[in-house]
């Protein structure tokens, strides 16, 4: 089973560049959720969906934009690279009981990104 | 926010139990309890979950305190592959606001 595939696994952006980083699952999952994770953070929470079309702000949401236009992919985009956005991103996917914490979260390999 | 306190760093010999321990004294009645590890340069991996009453899978068991404000992971038999941060989280009943990860604790196995 694919689970969830993030691509790409590695990027170096210039300050200001933009990109979509991917996720995808197989498993018909509602909630789709991204991480980044930086050293001595643990993961913070960016952006989630709890179904397609619809996406909200997690707690740290400023410089990335999300859409959900199927239930497979939640594309992650960061318009204008800064260095502060340099971190390892983390997708995750859950069916709808995981929104209320009955269910659990099922997480990709991640994007590590570096923005110079 | 519901937060989780555990140890930064333990050590385990292969083949032998491992008690991970997790204080959340500010768990609300309706917070789920997860446990998930990370290995390097991978993502976090669910390893058990629970609410109420301790609870076992092939991976581990968790132990609930009767009053939820701790938790322990018990890994039965550790193996070298078990070395691993491990995280213990609430699940908050509310979509969007879940998965407040601590630093988690560093779980080392010898041979």
């Amino acid at each position: 089973n694919a689970g969830v595939t993030q691509t790409p696994k590695f990027q170096v952006l210039k300050t200001g560049q933009s990109m979509t980083l991917q996720c995808a699952q197989d498993m018909n999952h509602e909630y789709m959720s991204w991480y980044r994770q930086d050293p001595g953070m643990g993961l913070r929470l960016i952006h989630y969906s709890v179904g397609a079309g619809i996406t909200d702000q997690g707690e740290v949401p400023n410089g990335y934009n999300v859409s959900r236009s199927t239930t497979e992919d939640f594309p992650l985009r960061l318009l204008s690279a800064a260095p502060s956005q340099t971190s390892v991103y983390f997708c995750a996917s859950s069916r709808r009981q995981g929104m209320a914490g009955n269910s659990p979260l099922h997480f990709g390999n991640g994007t590590r990104l570096t923005v110079t | 926010d519901a937060k989780t306190t555990q140890p930064n760093s333990m050590e385990s010999n292969e083949e032998e139990p491992v008690h991970l321990p997790c204080n959340h004294s500010t768990i609300s009645g309706t917070d789920y309890i997860h446990w998930y590890r990370q290995l390097p340069s991978q993502g976090p991996e669910y390893v058990i979950h629970g609410l109420t009453s301790n609870v076992n899978n092939r991976m581990a068991s968790l132990a609930i305190a009767e009053d939820r404000k701790s938790s322990t992971l018990i890994l039965h038999r550790a193996t070298l592959r078990d070395a691993a941060v491990y995280y213990c989280i609430l699940i908050v009943n509310q979509a969007g606001t879940a998965l407040i990860f601590g630093k988690g604790t560093t779980l080392s196995v010898s041979s």
